[in-house]
């Protein structure tokens, strides 16, 4: 089945604990991209990667580091998390080109409280 | 720079009549995408229709229509035949350009519908 996975689903943590959300699809796209969703602001993009080893920030980057080693794989790295980072997280991925680059595939999402 | 603004916040519908969700515009750009997604209290995303800005007609998927006003700027959803399972909250999102032929897609903040029985 082609799908996006997020790992884990479900995170609390405390303040400065580093953290990594893993984000993994299998329909060989070439982008991919984090967002964060937080009520009443919609979902904001953190960073982004249109190939292997090109990723750039997005809307909402501070806190976040992100690679791309792999094309399958895109991490997203909270190297000391913070209160304000406490938020649903969604990564998605889309071709580059053609018809299938206006249709972006989303995880299931990650939820992370950090107290 | 781009902008998507929903202004309704939450809507209520009765089961089995078409309800219209608001979704107005802004951007520079002459080539552009427009884009609705759904996401129930499950919390995934789920892609449900996209109209490209040279797009000569309205897009449609089953029972999701967008109702295309370029002058207006405005990408109306409409559900038509409201099913139970359409409460949810519904985003309205739009791709502009960037480098190399890339996009960026901007949300609006949502509008959470509400089907009654």
């Amino acid at each position: 089945e082609a799908q996006v996975t997020q790992n884990p689903r479900y995170l609390i943590t405390v303040t400065g604990k580093k953290l990594t959300v893993t984000c993994s699809q299998n329909m060989n796209h070439e982008y991919m991209s984090w967002y964060r969703q937080d009520p009443g602001l919609g979902l904001r993009q953190i960073y982004y990667s249109m190939n292997v080893e090109v990723t750039d920030k997005g809307d909402v980057p501070e806190g976040y580091k992100v690679s791309r080693k792999e094309k399958r794989n895109f991490p997203l790295i909270l190297e000391s998390p913070s209160p304000n980072q406490t938020s649903l997280y969604f990564c998605a991925s889309r071709l580059q080109g053609g018809a299938g680059a206006n249709v972006l595939t989303f995880g299931a999402g990650s939820r992370l409280t950090v107290l | 720079a781009q902008k998507i603004t929903q202004t309704q916040p939450g809507m209520f519908v009765q089961e089995k009549e078409a309800v219209t969700l608001d979704c107005t515009y802004d951007t520079s750009d002459q080539s552009y995408g427009l884009f609705w997604y759904k996401q129930p209290s499950s919390g995934e995303m789920i892609f449900l229709i996209y109209q490209g800005s040279y797009d000569e007609q309205n897009a449609t998927e089953g029972r999701y229509s967008l109702n295309f006003q370029k002058a207006r700027k405005s990408a109306n959803l409409v559900i038509s035949a409201s099913q139970l399972g359409d409460s949810a909250m519904y985003f309205c999102a739009m791709r502009g350009k960037g480098w190399a032929g890339s996009y960026q897609l901007t949300f609006g903040k949502g509008t959470k519908l509400s089907v009654i029985p």
